[in-house]
């Protein structure tokens, strides 16, 4: 099962840290966790990707448990311009290693309120 | 520096009636995908590029073919439109495909209403 299980929405205030759950239990030693999101009506964004160790950018922290069943996404301060919905993604390799797909599923749904 | 730039940005077909979605990218890269969104749905891949002059299947290809005759687009046709291909398509390119680094890069997408 390459799937991702992700709450299907969140709020969070505005200011605040959001905390966004990915549980993904079945995956590889060798697969990425990958987070993207989208603004409405917008192709998706990269925000971070990470193998086995926290990792940190100028939009986000992701946050891997030592088990790598599980991450969390943190927005430090969200903004009402991180209103989107966030996708957690195991990057799963094509034939031939030929190129990588990225496998959405229904992601996380992120309101941030004023 | 226009990043991936898609076109139509929309476009309203009747069922049978064929069309090109085009895709180019300004960044050099090799890597170029096709994907569909249904409403309230994630992506899904239609087709990929892994250079100039190839091409190859994604998870729903059917009903689709795919060109890549130079590296900067990525043309995606519909030779005889169904309703069931209304959707958002969005195209996308990516300088590499390693597992460690796979970001991809999208356009704004094209909203497409086959009736």
């Amino acid at each position: 099962d390459a799937k991702t299980t992700q709450p299907t929405s969140m709020d969070c205030a505005e200011g605040r840290a959001a905390n966004l759950p990915c549980n993904h239990s079945t995956i590889s030693g060798n697969e990425y966790v990958y987070w993207y999101r989208q603004i409405h009506s917008q192709g998706p964004q990269y925000i971070i990707h990470g193998l086995k160790n926290n990792e940190t950018n100028e939009m986000a922290s992701l946050i891997i448990t030592e088990d790598r069943k599980s991450s969390t996404l943190i927005l430090p301060h969200a903004t009402l311009r991180d209103t989107a919905v966030y996708y957690c993604i195991r990057i799963l390799r094509m034939n031939n290693n030929a190129g990588n797909m990225l496998t959405f599923g229904g992601g996380t749904r992120l309101m941030v309120k004023p | 520096n226009a990043g991936v730039t898609q076109t139509p940005k929309f476009r309203v077909l009747k069922t049978g009636q064929s069309m090109t979605l085009l895709c180019a990218q300004d960044m050099n890269h090799e890597y170029m995908y096709w994907y569909r969104q249904d409403p309230g749905m994630g992506l899904r891949l239609i087709h990929y590029s892994v250079g100039e002059g190839t091409t190859a299947k994604g998870e729903v290809p059917d009903g689709y073919n795919v060109s890549r005759l130079k590296k900067q687009n990525f043309l995606l046709g519909l030779e005889s439109a169904a309703p069931s291909q209304t959707s958002v398509y969005f195209c996308a390119s990516s300088r590499t495909s390693g597992a460690n680094y796979n970001e991809q890069f999208f356009g704004p997408g094209t909203r497409l209403t086959v009736l």
